[in-house]
């Protein structure tokens, strides 16, 4: 087995701010996965990466930037803070499969920004 | 792009009551269809999955049946208990890539 771990669990941030979100995963999957979670929205992606080194947009790029350094490793940067913002981020990972694989979840960096 | 509509976003029922989640799909080409469950304060868990016309997923008494005709893959349990109340996903993999898309979610609470 393994695990997702994300760091912080949370996270408050001013209006404005640069905030950055971690995590890691010990599966040694390939493709890792950042998904914004809002009341009544549900999960929407943000990145993801298939393999060290590479990104992909997801529906919700923009105001984001992402980083995957090490197969293990892949961050999250809100590149600038919206004041009243209030979500879960949640990251995931799977072995490469075409869009057929099922996804393990981290349990998530909850967003406040005062 | 592909989407994934879930009709409703909050269901109430007592227990051993019958469970039916609906979900549609819209997708270019030919998708595999996900189930996961949440429970607060966790990441989403892998229910099952089916990745072809009418093939049927299953796991812990919950199941649902891949339907390309309707563009359906709605979620069903026969009898819930008070430990199903949970949030659920229907989510779809984009075939010929990675990415996995969802839907908006279904809040069930069971009442004892």
């Amino acid at each position: 087995g393994g695990i997702i771990t994300q760091t912080p669990k949370f996270l408050i941030g001013q209006e404005g701010q640069k905030l950055t979100l971690k995590c890691q995963q010990n599966f040694n999957h390939d493709t890792m996965y950042w998904y914004r979670q809002d009341s009544g929205k549900g999960l929407r992606l943000i990145y993801y990466s298939i393999t060290e080194n590479d990104l992909q947009k997801g529906d919700l790029s923009e105001g984001y930037d992402a980083s995957r350094e090490k197969k293990s490793s892949f961050s999250l940067t809100v590149t600038s803070a919206q004041k009243n913002e209030m979500a879960v981020f949640l990251c995931a990972s799977s072995v490469p499969g075409q869009g057929t694989e099922r996804l393990f979840f981290g349990h998530g960096t909850k967003l406040s920004v005062l | 792009g592909d989407s994934v509509t879930q009709t409703e976003g909050q269901v109430a029922l007592s227990e051993e009551d019958f469970l039916t989640i609906h979900c549609n799909y819209s997708a270019s080409g030919y998708p595999a269809l996900f189930w996961y469950v949440q429970y607060p304060g966790e990441g989403p868990q892998f229910l099952f999955r089916a990745s072809r016309d009418k093939e049927k997923g299953s796991s812990r008494g919950f199941e649902a049946t891949y339907d390309k005709g309707t563009t359906s893959f709605h979620l069903r349990k026969a009898s819930v208990q008070e430990s199903d109340s949970a949030v659920y996903y229907c989510a779809l993999g984009d075939f010929g890539n990675e990415k996995i898309t969802f839907g908006a979610g279904t809040k069930l609470t069971i009442k004892p």
